[in-house]
């Protein structure tokens, strides 16, 4: 089984559309979560952490249960420019600040 | 802010050929990693800098990976000889201090990538 599992999609939506992506995790010593967004032939870049108390930011809404051990990304009014491929990722420190990355979810936005 | 800077961008080599990948991570930045990620999968962690000693090389094929940060800045990967299932993109990454309980000095910025295609 994988550290954190991701359905790799694609999730083809309109523009406008409200799309929720979901990830588990297997490690429950992980300690920190975030979502990390990677456009095509591109590098990951951080999108947003993710907190117990769930946080926004914008049109995007990250939830995290810890003890069912799954996270959640909200994007609602989606945009054409949010076609990308969505990492969940969890950081254990048993050596130092390791990520576990999923393997994404691959998000298409169409006019 | 420059970010991370790696060279080559893209790298084409037969089986059994040798290949060396650099890094240049943000300035300041204490730790350093090599992410390998497959086509269809996300990154892993391949090694992990502190400084110039190694944090974690747990995933590293050390049979034929080897990577070193001499002077605790730039950074270089090698793979010696290169199978066909190394093709990926070698993805080097740095954080400000990666040793810590977890806080924004934390946040990992990645460079853009050096595409490895193994013939």
């Amino acid at each position: 089984r994988k550290e954190v599992e991701q359905d790799p999609g694609p999730f083809n939506v309109p523009e406008g559309a409200t799309v929720a992506f979901n990830c588990t995790y297997s490690n429950s010593a992980s300690q920190s979560f975030f979502w990390y967004r990677q456009d095509c032939r591109k590098e990951p870049k951080l999108l947003m952490s993710v907190y117990s108390s769930g946080n926004e930011d914008g049109r995007f809404t990250a939830q995290l249960n810890r003890a069912s051990q799954y996270i959640s990304l909200l994007i609602r009014d989606s945009k054409l420019s949010d076609s990308a491929t969505y990492l969940c990722v969890v950081n254990r420190r048993e050596y130092g600040n390791k990520l576990v990355f999923g393997a994404g979810t691959i998000l298409r936005v169409k006019s | 802010e420059a970010g991370v800077a790696q060279s080559p961008r893209y790298k084409i080599i037969e089986k059994r050929q040798s290949v060396a990948f650099w890094c240049n991570p943000i300035s300041g930045h204490a730790t350093l990693y090599w992410y390998q990620q497959i086509l269809g999968q996300g990154p892993k962690l391949l090694i992990q800098f502190q400084n110039n000693g190694v944090v974690d090389d747990s995933q590293l094929p050390k049979d034929r990976f080897s990577a070193e940060r001499l002077k605790g800045v730039d950074s270089t990967l090698k793979i010696q000889p290169a199978k066909l299932e190394d093709s990926a993109v070698y993805l080097c990454a740095s954080s400000l201090d990666g040793s810590i309980v977890f806080t924004s000095t934390d946040t990992q910025y990645f460079g853009p990538g050096t595409r490895l295609t193994v013939l």
